[in-house]
């Protein structure tokens, strides 16, 4: 059970936009910025979203990341077939003195 | 540029000890954390450790507090992680990633993965 929540999957048309949730608590997202990363299948994964809404470097920007309270999000606009992959919310957690990932969403361009 | 490259496949026995290499390149080894992350076959990400490059001080994930040990060989720029009393449930593709300064900025660049097959 991960410390971090995400909807296993989310989809949407070419074009479209997509955003995924993440949904933590007060030792996590209440207190530490958050990360998230891409995984292509059979790839490791790949930083896109740092310190809440900062792209990484070569990140689109249709990738974008928010945060509020004790939720994050993820934004993936003009949704493109190259953007199918599991995607990851992360950050420090105060209580477990660590790094936790979320549960991961899949999203599929449909 | 930067590399982290990871041992090739491995196969271990219940009960045995795993001892996996990840060496750096490209940048000052000393200068960024490494961290290990693990994927279970079908899983998410679930995060194992992080070890201070420079000094040697490492953090463990607490379920795996007394079976997981991170060193690092600052001659050769490599980072190990050892991991006992191997169960089925240890199967998993491991990769170490180096931490980006600033503590929870991330992960930025990450090695190939190395596959652990933990089977009588």
């Amino acid at each position: 059970q991960s410390l971090l929540t995400q909807p296993p999957s989310a989809s949407a048309t070419p074009g479209h936009t997509v955003t995924i949730s993440c949904s933590g608590s007060s030792s996590n997202i209440g207190v530490n910025t958050v990360n998230w990363y891409q995984q292509l299948p059979g790839a490791a994964p790949r930083l896109l979203i740092t310190n809440n809404n900062k792209r990484s470097s070569g990140v689109p920007d249709r990738f974008s990341g928010s945060k509020s309270g004790l939720s994050a999000s993820l934004a993936i606009s003009g949704l493109q077939s190259e953007d199918e992959a599991d995607y990851y919310c992360a950050l420090w957690d105060d209580n477990v003195d660590g790094y936790v990932f979320g549960s991961g969403t899949t999203v599929t361009v449909l | 540029q930067v590399q982290l490259v990871q041992s090739v496949t491995e196969v271990k026995k219940p009960g045995t000890s795993m001892k996996l290499s990840c060496k750096a390149s490209g940048y000052s080894f000393i200068d960024f954390f490494i961290q290990w992350v693990r994927q279970a076959p079908g899983q998410g990400l679930e995060w194992m450790g992080t070890i201070n490059t420079n000094n040697g001080d490492t953090n463990r994930a607490p379920r795996f507090q007394g079976r997981v040990t991170m060193t690092r060989d600052t001659s050769t720029g490599t980072v190990y992680l050892e991991l006992s009393s191997l169960r089925s449930e240890d199967t998993a593709v491991y990769y170490c990633a180096r931490e980006l300064p600033g503590a929870t900025s991330g992960f930025d660049y990450w090695g190939q993965g190395t596959l652990v097959t933990v089977s009588s």
